[in-house]
């Protein structure tokens, strides 16, 4: 099975704009979950979709926003960009039946704020 | 709430020495412990995963961990560090609720030739 793909790999922005990043499961996994990744952070969780509804939240401002679609690819909206938005974020995939699932990571999509 | 602990953001080992790095979780019911890897400019690996049964798991490139609910314990081992172990390491918790997991700050393994 093909792993879970993110596009694009590497983005810059300015302060004030905004992004859109997407992020591909493994196919039949209808479970996909972001996480931003920061040095001084960790990893945060933003929120996870499954079968195109939002099912839980993580504690981020409303400009972060996301979506899910029917064949379960997700994207992440980032409205107003600010600077502390530089991150590597992080999407997952998982059946989504159960918390024993293993979440599948993608590769990140890197962002550089400036 | 649940929150996971990850005693040492760093640690320094020699080639050959035993890897111990330490986890623990807090959590009002029983959860899931997973152990994730990460190499440098990747996304985060399985490296083991205990749901129920035997509380030593094994995973993937010699490593191990064991649950030890008294203690609120994962803590990941490697008999024999290998410079390729070297990269950052975070333990999760899932519970059966909700696939939402919590990720521990990370530890970051340097392995000394």
């Amino acid at each position: 099975k093909a792993g879970v793909t993110q596009t694009p790999r590497y983005l810059i922005k300015t302060r004030g704009q905004q992004v859109t990043l997407s992020c591909s499961p493994i196919s039949g996994h209808r479970s996909v979950s972001w996480y931003q990744q920061t040095p001084g952070q960790g990893l945060q969780f933003l929120f996870e979709y499954f079968s195109e509804t939002q099912r839980n939240k993580g504690n981020f401002p409303g400009r972060f926003s996301g979506r899910q679609f029917s064949n379960s690819r997700s994207e992440m909206n980032v409205s107003t960009l600010e600077l502390g938005d530089s991150a590597l974020y992080l999407c997952a995939s998982s059946p989504g039946v159960t918390g024993e699932e293993t979440q599948y990571f993608g590769p990140g999509t890197r962002l550089l704020v400036l | 709430a649940q929150s996971v602990t990850q005693l040492g953001s760093h640690v320094s080992v020699s080639e050959g020495a035993l890897v111990l790095l330490r986890c623990n979780y807090s959590s009002s019911v029983p959860p899931y412990l997973f152990w994730y890897v990460q190499y440098p400019n990747q996304g985060l690996q399985l490296l083991l995963k205990y749901t129920t049964g035997a509380t030593l798991v094994k995973g993937i490139n010699g490593f191990e961990a064991e649950f030890k609910k008294s203690e609120t314990s994962f803590h990941l081992t490697k008999p024999s560090a290998h410079m390729s172990d070297a990269a950052e390491y975070f333990c999760a918790v899932s519970l059966n609720t909700g696939n939402q997991f919590y990720f521990g700050t990370g530890t970051s393994l340097t392995v000394i030739p």
